[in-house]
C-alpha cells in the first residue's frame, strides 16, 4: 500500500518562505493534496496536483511535484501567524476517494 | 452553509459501551468516509461508502461498523468501546473520487 511521510515540525520567522516537503511510495497516485489543520478544527484542502504536473500556483502556495523521486513540496510565500497550523499531505490512488495521509507537519510562524 | 456535521464533538465512554457517531452531509455528495487521527500519525480510514446503501472497510476496520442508510448520513458505531479507540473521529464526503473531500470538525471520543 502507499506510505506517505512528512518531517513533524517546521518553525519559520514571519515575512519568509516555508517549505513543506513529502514523500510517497505508489508510483500510481494520481491526485495529491495539501490540507491544513487548525487547532481543533477539521482539515481544509489547500491545493491540489495531478500527477502529470510538475508545478501548481496559487497566490501564496506553490505546489511542486517530483515524480521520479516521489518527492512533493508545499511552499508558502510571505508566511503570515495565521499560516501556523498542521499540514498533511495525502495521496489518493485508487477510484474510490481514498486518501493515504502523511502524519503532519507542525508549522510554527515566529514573530 | 453546513458542508459535514458531525455528533456529538466530545464523548468520554467507560470500556465495554457503545455509541453511534453521526456524520451528516448536506451536498448530496455519493463518497463518505470516516478517518481516526491519532498523534504522529495522521489519519487513517476506518471504513467508507460509495453511495447509499454501500459500506466497504478502510485501512483500520476492527472494532468499527457503519452504515449508510440514508445518503447523507454516514454512521460510524462502537459496539464495545476499547481504550485503543481513543481518538478524533473525522467524517468526510465527497461529490466524485478524485474532487476535494469536505471534513467535518471531529469527534473527540475518550475511552476509559
Amino acid at each position: 500500500g502507499e506510505d506517505v511521510e512528512q518531517s513533524l515540525f517546521l518553525s519559520v520567522r514571519e515575512g519568509d518562505s516555508s517549505v513543506i516537503n513529502c514523500t510517497y511510495t505508489d508510483s500510481s497516485s494520481t491526485y495529491l493534496y495539501w490540507y491544513k489543520q487548525e487547532p481543533g478544527a477539521g482539515l481544509q484542502l489547500l491545493t491540489y496536483i495531478f500527477s502529470n504536473m510538475d508545478m501548481k500556483q496559487d497566490q501564496r502556495l506553490t505546489v511542486l511535484l517530483n515524480k521520479k523521486d516521489k518527492h512533493l513540496s508545499l511552499r508558502i510565500a510571505d508566511t503570515q501567524t495565521g499560516d501556523s497550523a498542521i499540514y498533511f499531505c495525502a495521496a489518493s490512488t485508487d477510484s474510490w476517494g481514498k486518501l493515504q495521509f502523511g502524519a503532519g507537519t507542525q508549522v510554527v510562524v515566529t514573530p | 452553509n453546513a458542508g459535514v456535521t458531525q455528533t456529538p464533538k466530545f464523548r468520554v465512554l467507560k470500556t465495554g459501551q457503545s455509541m453511534t457517531l453521526l456524520c451528516a452531509q448536506d451536498m448530496n455528495h455519493e463518497y463518505m468516509y470516516w478517518y481516526r487521527q491519532d498523534p504522529g500519525m495522521g489519519l487513517r480510514l476506518i471504513h467508507y461508502s460509495v453511495g447509499e446503501g454501500t459500506t466497504a472497510k478502510g485501512e483500520v476496520p476492527d472494532g468499527y461498523n457503519v452504515s449508510r442508510l440514508k445518503k447523507q448520513n454516514f454512521l460510524l458505531g462502537l459496539e464495545s468501546a476499547a481504550p485503543s479507540q481513543t481518538s478524533v473521529y473525522f467524517c468526510a464526503s465527497s461529490g466524485t473520487v478524485y474532487t476535494e473531500a469536505f471534513f467535518g470538525q471531529g469527534t473527540r471520543l475518550t475511552v476509559v
